[in-house]
């Protein structure tokens, strides 16, 4: 079955980049995710890539994807206080209706 | 309508007890899909609702668990004769037709069986 590997920490100071990285298995993924999940909060999207693309940025967020490697990441430029929270990388395969297949989460600490 | 609500937020029951939590999702989604997150895990698929069927459950779906959507708006998901196993967050999720399958979660039930 699908299987969605990450680091479960990392910590980084204030103004670093900060790169979070996901494995995964399903080699037919169509769309890879990372979710942000802060205490007590919901997981909200941050952002998305499809899988025939290589790069996706979006304004602080670099998506990195390299399908032969089935290797993903998450860079957070200039991270601040407000990143810390766990970070999800999550896939949609074609198997299934539409099953999406989270990671364990990488706690993000941003130290001041 | 600002997002996906969840209902109760945290629920405490003995074992051997049944629980029911509510999702409602954002109102015009059709698509709508319960979670299960545990302690120090990403979310566990559970099962996945188009409109009011019921179109993909997970082997995680015991028989003592059972969802329902009836009218195609909001779900319930039952647990019957709870575990101290059962014990996790519940995150329901709703999507619409965008083109990149974007689920919206809402903040989840958080159940506690002593």
């Amino acid at each position: 079955g699908e299987d969605v590997e990450q680091s479960l920490f990392l910590s980084v100071r204030e103004g670093d980049s900060s790169v979070i990285n996901c494995t995964y298995t399903d080699s037919s993924s169509t769309y890879l995710y990372w979710y942000k999940q802060e205490p007590g909060a919901g997981l909200q999207l941050l952002t998305y890539i499809f899988s025939n693309m290589d790069m996706k940025q979006d304004q602080r967020l670099t998506v990195l994807l390299n399908k032969k490697d089935k290797h993903l990441s998450l860079r957070i430029a200039d991270t601040q206080t407000g990143d810390s929270a766990i970070y999800f990388c999550a896939e949609k395969g074609t198997g299934g209706y539409q099953k999406v297949t989270f990671g364990t989460g990488t706690k993000l600490q941003v130290i001041p | 309508d600002t997002g996906v609500s969840q209902d109760p937020r945290h629920k405490i029951t003995k074992r051997g007890q049944n629980v029911t939590f509510r999702c409602d999702p954002i109102s015009e989604h059709n698509r709508l899909y319960w979670y299960r997150q545990t302690l120090g895990q990403g979310p566990e698929f559970l099962t996945y609702f188009q409109n009011e069927a019921q179109l993909e459950k997970s082997r995680l779906l015991s028989d003592r668990f059972s969802a329902e959507r009836p009218k195609g708006s909001f779900s319930t998901l039952e647990i019957q004769r709870t575990e101290q196993g059962d014990s996790a967050m519940y995150l329901c999720a709703s999507r619409g037709g965008g083109t990149y399958n974007e689920q919206f979660f809402g903040p989840g039930t958080r159940l506690t069986v002593l």
